[in-house]
């Protein structure tokens, strides 16, 4: 399977505080984009990072990627109740629009 | 920004029932649409790119006979899971991408539960 590698699987932590994700996965990449899922929901987008890029910034959002260890970390800042979801990264190669999604992580921001 | 819709957001139906569901893009034209499964607490998997105008591309793994899908306008392509088993319970989920920026973002549908009894 090409599916990448997030952890940690599930993470607490307290509102306030921030929380890091991160992703691994395993061939060359074009992008790499973080989502969110709420509970039974669709997928939101959150931020989209070239394999050019090594860091983009977007409100409490920070991500970072690695091409040489083939990884990228999601940082929220400042962690609010409302953060609570699974977050996603999903990763596109040349030349192709399909995404492959990583494991993911499980964040509660406990109030 | 761009806005995908699924129709219906949850359905049960009884083991041996097809069940068709929709994907729309609202405010944009799609030649390609995503389709994903995902089951409880797990990643999305892809399951078959739909084309416009064309046969759809599965993934490996995935029964084109049992997963039928159909794009036949810019902005609507549809799943249709033939004779549904209970193994066949899950979420699934279309995303299209409108074109209209460099980058290859997505948009997800809010997803389309399905239960099968």
């Amino acid at each position: 399977s090409q599916q990448g590698e997030e952890d940690p699987q599930a993470l607490s932590i307290q509102e306030g505080e921030n929380a890091t994700m991160n992703c691994s996965y395993k061939t060359s990449i074009n992008n790499l984009q973080w989502y969110r899922q709420n509970s039974g929901r669709g997928l939101v987008h959150l931020i989209l990072i070239r394999s050019n890029e090594r860091e983009k910034h977007s409100g409490r959002l920070r991500v970072t990627l690695d091409t040489s260890k083939k990884s990228s970390s999601l940082l929220i800042t400042a962690s609010r109740a409302a953060d609570t979801a699974s977050y996603f990264c999903a990763t596109d190669y040349f030349g192709n629009e399909k995404l492959t999604f990583g494991t993911g992580t499980r964040l509660t921001i406990i109030p | 920004g761009a806005v995908v819709s699924q129709h219906p957001s949850w359905v049960i139906c009884k083991s041996g029932t097809s069940v068709k569901i929709e994907c729309r893009s609202l405010d944009f034209q799609a030649t390609t649409m995503f389709w994903y499964r995902q089951f409880p607490k797990q990643s999305l998997m892809l399951m078959a790119t739909s084309n416009e105008g064309s046969k759809a591309t599965y993934e490996q793994g995935v029964e084109k006979d049992k997963f039928l899908i159909n794009h036949a306008s810019l902005t609507l392509s549809t799943l249709t899971v033939t004779s549904a088993h209970p193994e066949d319970s899950s979420f699934y989920i279309c995303s299209a991408n409108p074109g209209t920026s460099p980058t290859n973002e997505q948009f997800f549908g809010p997803g389309t539960r399905l239960t099968v009894l």
